[in-house]
């Protein structure tokens, strides 16, 4: 129940496109869910977060799109750019002092 | 948004010996900070959960008398690993939870530590 399953493992997306990262969850309890993108040696980055009073949150070329009664949420990219390629990751946690629940990530390549 | 410092930021050490990790929050008090540790291409894996001023909360798993937390300050925690051996070396990176307006917490992560062990 504590699980965020993202998909998909990896993706290679043409420059200019549009890349999205989904990302279900069990634990109806889950009040805040974060992305973050990690480039090869460094630390997660917090990118976007949404919470479930909204249903889309956008912020630049990054938007969360969040379904509650699915308990699923997504990550879209658009106009992708090759310096977008690295791993990111899909989380979630209550509002708090727990831990973030993640994903296994998703390594995306952005090609020219 | 919030700075997140970690020191080193890469270590060798010889196996037996103990190496120590420092995690800083630099513009904002963490009353809870966490410690993961990641193997390439893999994601997360939670260690434990650092409280100031308390104990800290291991993961199953995790051996609390191998991996040290101390928590003695709002903005510093910091992990020993004791008696580090080669299965050791991974990538260890702190997060610390910066309060918002609201009652809503972000989670901040630091840049990580390349430990090798020889």
């Amino acid at each position: 129940q504590q699980q965020v399953k993202q998909s998909p493992q990896s993706l290679i997306v043409q420059k200019g496109g549009i890349s999205i990262i989904n990302c279900a969850y069990e634990n109806t309890a889950f009040d805040y869910f974060p992305w973050y993108q990690q480039f090869p040696g460094k630390g997660p980055a917090l990118l976007i977060a949404i919470r479930p009073d909204v249903s889309e949150k956008k912020e630049g070329r990054f938007t969360i799109s969040f379904n509650k009664s699915a308990k699923q949420f997504s990550l879209h990219i658009m106009d992708s750019q090759p310096g977008d390629s690295a791993t990111y990751f899909c989380a979630a946690t209550y509002s708090g002092n727990t831990p973030l629940v993640f994903g296994k990530g998703t390594r995306l390549s952005v090609i020219a | 948004g919030a700075v997140v410092s970690q020191h080193p930021s890469w270590v060798i050490c010889k196996s037996g010996t103990s190496v120590k990790i420092e995690c800083r929050s630099l513009d904002f008090q963490a009353t809870t900070m966490f410690w993961y540790r990641q193997f390439p291409k893999q994601s997360l894996m939670l260690m434990a959960t650092s409280n100031e001023g308390s104990k800290a909360t291991y993961e199953q798993g995790v051996e609390k008398d191998k991996f040290l937390i101390n928590h003695a300050s709002l903005t510093l925690s910091t992990l020993t690993v004791t008696s580090a051996h080669p299965e050791d070396s991974s990538f260890y990176i702190c997060s610390a939870i910066n309060r918002l307006a609201g009652g809503y917490n972000e989670q901040f992560f630091g840049p990580g530590t390349r430990l090798t062990v020889l």
